[in-house]
This record gives C-alpha cells, sequence and structure tokens, in this order.
C-alpha cells in the first residue's frame, strides 16, 4: 500500500522556535510538495522539490525553507516560528511524469504556534 | 497561472438525495486536469474524480460525477444518493500541463463543508 507519512500529526510551538516537519514516501518519487491549508483559503503551494537536492518556491514560500537530502524525505523547516504559521500543513508526492490523478497525501500535520 | 473558484462555503443537501457543488477554473495551460478531494476532519484527502481537459465523456466514479462544461470553465461535482458519511470538506483542484512538466503541482479552491442531514 503506498504511503506518505508526515511524522507529526499534532504539534505546539512557541513563537521563535525553529520546527521542523518531517515527510516521507515509500513510493520512489521524485516529485513532493508542502501545502499549507488555511480556512476559506484552501490549499497553498509552499515549497516543491523535484528531486534530490533541488527545490522551488511555491505561492507562499515566505517564512519557510525546505530540504531534500534523500529522496523519500521531503523537510519544511520554520526557521523562527511565528503566529501566522499556525496551520494545517499537507505532503503529497507523485512520480514524474505520472498520469493526472496519481497524487498521494499524506495524513496532515496541524501546527499551533503560541 | 491557474485559479480555482468555490463559491459555496457550505452546502446542505437532505440524506439520500443529490447534491451539486460548484467549481470554476481559470488557465492559460493548453492542458490541464481537474480533481476533486474529500477531507473528512481526520485531515486526509481522499481522492474522488479526475477530469482530464481533453476527455470526451464526463468522468464518473460510482456515486460521483463531474459535470465538465469546458467552454464555461467549470467542473462541478454531483454526488448522487448522499449519504452521512458524505458530510466533509471538498476541493476542486487543478494541474496544469504547459508544454513541459507541471512536476504535478495542484491549484485548489477555497473549498465547500457538505453537510447531509438525516
Amino acid at each position: 500500500d503506498v504511503k506518505v507519512t508526515q511524522s507529526s500529526r499534532y504539534l505546539v510551538k512557541r513563537t521563535g522556535e525553529k520546527v521542523f516537519l518531517e515527510c516521507v514516501q515509500d513510493m520512489d518519487h521524485e516529485n513532493m510538495f508542502w501545502y499549507r491549508q488555511d480556512p476559506g483559503l484552501g490549499l497553498r503551494l509552499i515549497y516543491f522539490s523535484y528531486d534530490v537536492k533541488m527545490k522551488e518556491k511555491g505561492d507562499i514560500p515566505e517564512g519557510y525553507s525546505v530540504s531534500r537530502e534523500k529522496k523519500e524525505r521531503f523537510s519544511l523547516i520554520l526557521e523562527s516560528a511565528s503566529t501566522n504559521q499556525t496551520s494545517m500543513y499537507l505532503c503529497a508526492s507523485i512520480l514524474s511524469g505520472g498520469s493526472g490523478n496519481t497524487i498521494y497525501f499524506g495524513e496532515g500535520s496541524w501546527l499551533t504556534v503560541v | 497561472a491557474q485559479k480555482i473558484t468555490q463559491t459555496q462555503p457550505g452546502m446542505f443537501v437532505q440524506e439520500k438525495e443529490a447534491v451539486t457543488l460548484d467549481c470554476t477554473y481559470d488557465t492559460s495551460d493548453p492542458s490541464y486536469g481537474l480533481f476533486w478531494y474529500k477531507q473528512p476532519s481526520s485531515g486526509e484527502m481522499i481522492f474522488l474524480i479526475y477530469q482530464g481537459s481533453y476527455d470526451q465523456q464526463n468522468a464518473t466514479e460510482g456515486r460521483y460525477s463531474l459535470n465538465f462544461q469546458k467552454a464555461r470553465k467549470s467542473a462541478n461535482l454531483v454526488i448522487s444518493a448522499s449519504q452521512l458519511g458524505d458530510s466533509a470538506m471538498y476541493f476542486c483542484a487543478m494541474r496544469g500541463y504547459a508544454g513541459g512538466t507541471s512536476y504535478g503541482k495542484l491549484t485548489f479552491g477555497q473549498g465547500t463543508i457538505l453537510t447531509v442531514h438525516p
């Protein structure tokens, strides 16, 4: 069974802390994504990666960075967490050249910054 | 640039009745795909249905059908015979193919919360 796993479902962090959100996929996919979900705004793309060590900004990269040191793992980093980064974060992956609907999502990570 | 618009923040339907969730889109990509996802309160994204822009027929998957009107740029989801378990957030999304690769990036709408009443 294919799987995208987000290591932390619920986190509470303090303002200014460095936060790591980890995502691991077991499908040997090249492309991985981090989205942020907020009420009334839907999901917005933060960053994506199309290969190891390769990354590109999405629509809302400010305040975030990412790391892709291994093909199966894509990390989202909040260098200095702020309250406006309280949100639900979703990781996704797809095989490069994959057909239309073969995009897989993790279960989401709810982050609260206090 | 791509844009997806879902104008219904919330919808209510009686159990066993049909409901239509609206989705309009805008893109300059010559080819694209349209998705609908269901998100229960647990947060997981459940893929429901996919429509390619060049598909001749509207997509159907069990109780789900996609009413694709290309000229109107709309891709409404129709759920027939609603069930209590259909209560969830529903997202419309698009993937563009602009000659090269889109890397699988999706653009999402704002979402519609569907509540099914017994």
